[in-house]
Parts: C-alpha cells; structure tokens; sequence
C-alpha cells in the first residue's frame, strides 16, 4: 500500500515555468513532509521541508504548499530552469519512518 | 556532500551469492535508514537503526539483514541473491526524527 501518493510521473516545463508537484497521503500521524532533490547517479538530497502546523514554506524559488484538511501537499518550483532538472520525492514522516511517494522526473527545457 | 558514506559504490556478483554493503552515517547521527530503490518501485523503506537497535521494519526480505555496531556504522546483508535484487542501495542517517541525509548508494547487479 503506497503511503503517500505522488503526481505526475513526469513533467516537462519550459524555462522559466512553474513546475507543480503533488502529493497525497492518509495517515494523519505524519508531522513532516520533506522534499527530496535526486540527480542521476546520486543521492537524493533535501531540498526543503514543511511541518502541518504552516500552510505554506518559500525557500528561494521553491515552495511547498500544505493543506492539511485534504491531506495534500505539492512544491512549486518558480522560473525552473534547465539545472532543476532531476527526479523529485515527497515524503512523510511519523518520525520513526520515511514513506517516499514513486518520485517525479522533471525536464525543464532551455 | 551529505557526509553519509557508502561502500561500494558498485558491485556486481552472481545469482545466489552473499554481500554486504556498508554505511557510514553523519558525525553524531544515531539513527541509519536503509533503502532500495529500483526503477520500477521508487524508494522503497528496508529497515531503521537507532543506537545500534532495531527500530523500524519496512519490506526487507528475510534474505536480508542489518545491522549497526557500535561505532554506528551499519551493514546491510544479502544473501541468495536473485537478479531481481538489482537495485541502488541507499543509506541514510538522522540526528533524530528529521531530516534524513542520504548516501550516494551502492548499485548492486546481480548476473
């Protein structure tokens, strides 16, 4: 059973777009819900994180938006460009365990 | 650099064998998370350390241990391996709850 269900698989932005990922999740004992950055043959690497006690966190060009009453969070990458291109995961945590969603690969064309 | 190291970084063994990957986690960092990640099934949860004890259990297959020493170093064990065991092996450590730090992973081949 997939905790946290993400979407979409793929996505394709121009420079300079907006890219929008989406996450989904039922168990309301998660208290954290980080963002994970993986570029090919690495490690994934946070990128930024939210606690359900805010509704929305802006790190520079990112931002993750929490809706905690439609268990729902998504990031936003503003004016994405060609180096944001990588493979994007959203998670939750109880604290105890990490459930990763299936990961979204993002081309952002010149 | 996320401070969490991995070795090996590759390996390729044949059907049936044993190996052992190892994990180094962040100065200070009590808890170390194994996972697998292969193409078709993302990240998916193996097992949880914390001070040298079990903590948490994901879908780890019996064909697989860890565990983690004193120095809080761990080892992930696999043994009879089967070509579907082919994946990238990530470790990554935690100074508690959050913010898990990530290795660069062991891509194992099985042939």
């Amino acid at each position: 059973q997939q905790q946290v269900k993400q979407s979409p698989q793929s996505l394709i932005v121009q420079k300079g777009g907006i890219s929008i990922i989406n996450c989904a999740y039922e168990n309301t004992a998660f208290d954290y819900f980080p963002w994970y950055q993986q570029f090919p043959g690495k490690g994934p690497a946070l990128l930024i994180a939210i606690r359900p006690d805010v509704s929305e966190k802006k790190e520079g060009r990112f931002t993750i938006s929490f809706n905690k009453s439609a268990k729902q969070f998504s990031l936003h990458i503003m004016d994405s460009q060609p180096g944001d291109s990588a493979t994007y995961f959203c998670a939750a945590s109880t604290g105890n365990q990490f459930y990763f969603g299936t990961g979204t690969s993002l081309t952002v064309i010149p | 650099d996320s401070g969490v190291t991995q070795t090996p970084k590759h390996l390729i063994t044949a059907t049936g064998q044993r190996v052992t990957l190892r994990c180094s986690p962040r100065s200070g960092d009590l808890s170390v998370y194994w996972y697998q990640q292969s193409l078709d099934q993302g990240l998916q949860f193996l097992i949880q350390y914390y001070n040298g004890e079990e903590r948490a259990k994901g879908n780890i297959l019996e064909r697989f241990s860890a565990q983690q020493f004193p120095d809080l170093h761990s080892e992930l064990n696999l043994s009879s391996l089967e070509l579907g065991d082919s994946a990238l092996y990530f470790c990554a450590s935690s100074p508690g709850e959050d913010e898990a730090f990530f290795g660069q992973g062991t891509r194992l081949t099985v042939v």
